[in-house]
């Protein structure tokens, strides 16, 4: 079954270490996302990539980085720079970010940082 | 900038009453898409809508996209306890690829 896999689905660490989510597609997807999700709030979006070695800026990329070497993956590093890095990250992926076409939703991780 | 915004924040209902959660944007969309994500879970595709004026159903929900395609409503008649969750919509905006979500309306059920 095509889908996208998120790992680990729950992540403890302590404040000042970096901590890299994993995502992985299988659906042959151009484009790919980060989302951060608080509670109470909607997604807010962190990065996205249209492309194999693009990626661009979301509405909140301080604090994160990624990168897109290869099309099925796309691994989100949260960093000590990050302000409040406890919070729920789903990854996403959809055909064509141009299409403007749905998303395809990660299981999550549940990140804590204490 | 430019929003999606998402009421009410919060739906209580008794099993059987009829629920809708309203969706507005501060500029034209694309299309509207509607996600649900249940307690614990990720959010899940339910329907896209992309023409003025579009209504769809998938059973009890029915989908609604506005004439001037700012915004749109997702209908429940007679709720059950499978449709606990919480609802998303989404636009890609019209002038670029920009895809904004609504705050979500949490919506619980009462057997």
């Amino acid at each position: 079954d095509g889908g996208i896999t998120q790992s680990p689905k729950y992540l403890f660490r302590k404040e000042g270490q970096n901590v890299t989510l994993s995502c992985e597609q299988n659906l042959n997807h151009d484009a790919m996302y980060w989302y951060r999700q608080d509670p109470g709030q909607g997604l807010r979006l962190i990065y996205y990539s249209q492309i194999v070695n693009d990626f661009q800026k979301g509405d909140i990329a301080e604090g994160y980085s990624v990168s897109r070497e290869k099309k099925e993956s796309f691994p989100l590093t949260v960093t000590s720079a990050q302000k409040n890095p406890t919070a729920f990250y789903l990854c996403a992926s959809s055909i064509n970010r141009l299409r403007k076409s749905p998303l395809h939703f990660g299981n999550g991780t549940r990140l804590t940082v204490t | 900038g430019q929003q999606v915004m998402q009421i009410p924040q919060y739906q209580h209902v008794q099993e059987g009453e009829d629920f809708t959660t309203y969706c507005n944007s501060s500029t034209t969309l694309s299309n509207i898409q509607w996600y649900k994500q249940r307690p614990g879970g990720h959010p899940v595709f339910l329907i896209q809508l992309v023409k003025s004026g579009e209504v769809k159903k998938q059973k009890r929900l029915t989908f609604q996209f506005g004439e001037a395609k700012k915004n749109s409503s997702l209908h429940i008649t007679a709720t059950q306890t499978t449709d606990v969750g919480t609802y998303f919509c989404a636009g890609p905006f019209y002038n670029n690829n920009d895809m904004r979500f609504g705050a979500g309306t949490r919506l619980t059920v009462k057997p």
